[in-house]
């Protein structure tokens, strides 16, 4: 597609439920990322998706986020469980890792799913 | 920990004028990237500099970069309403993984 599309744009759900995000990146970008922005914040750094590569799962703050990539292609992020403190906007980003355009690591951002934890 | 900080946290403007923001990091970086984001939406990718440069404009953006001092500032000139957002700014140092500071919010008064 033209952009990075992330579904849905809003989601309230009540504590203990489990939601799932979904991410789908530009065509051809082989690397994702999904980060999150909670109110006034900045962003945190969630987990990273290269190619076929284990993917870094070091900012996952706990073992109720988790995230698959399908196909190398759209993503899903899963919180179990949820707690009031998951409320935040949940950003994905996508870029290119080959071509002219790949040696700046600029990011391509989706417009956020916001997640409301009641 | 944030690696790179944005400063101030809030600038109030009036059109016209320019607008300085500036961020500082900690570690050693391979680029430096400034990204703004409107309102409820995603961040946007706005100008980056290399570790080996000094200075880089983009239409009314100037970013300088000083990595003696690790900073860096983003200048906006004439500023419009339109400009109203947050910015970011985003470093990587050695992973693919940038890591962004808690902004800068913009407002620019008409």
């Amino acid at each position: 597609g033209a952009g990075v599309s992330q579904s849905p744009s809003n989601k309230v759900t009540e504590k203990g439920k489990d939601v799932e995000l979904r991410c789908d990146p530009i065509s051809g970008h082989t690397a994702l990322y999904w980060y999150r922005q909670s109110l006034g914040q900045g962003l945190e750094f969630l987990i990273y998706f290269q190619g076929n590569s284990a993917p870094d799962k070091s900012g996952l703050p706990s073992d109720r986020f988790s995230a698959e990539r399908t196909g190398g292609s759209v993503s899903t992020l899963t919180i179990q469980r949820t707690q009031q403190e998951d409320s935040a906007v949940y950003l994905c980003a996508s870029r290119p890792t080959s071509g002219r355009a790949s040696g700046a690591n600029v990011l391509t951002f989706g417009a956020g799913s916001r997640l409301t934890v009641l | 920990s944030q690696q790179g900080e944005e400063d101030p946290q809030a600038l109030s403007i009036q059109e016209g004028e320019n607008a300085t923001m500036n961020c500082s990091y900690k570690t050693s970086i391979n680029n430096l990237q400034w990204y703004r984001q409107n309102s409820g939406r995603g961040l946007v990718h706005l100008i980056l500099i290399r570790s080996n440069e000094r200075e880089k404009h983009s239409g009314r953006l100037r970013v300088t970069l000083d990595t003696s001092k690790k900073s860096s500032s983003l200048l906006i000139t004439a500023s419009r309403a339109a400009d109203t957002a947050s910015y970011f700014c985003a470093t990587y140092s050695g992973s693919y993984i940038p890591t962004f500071g808690r902004g800068t919010s913009l407002i620019v008064h008409p």
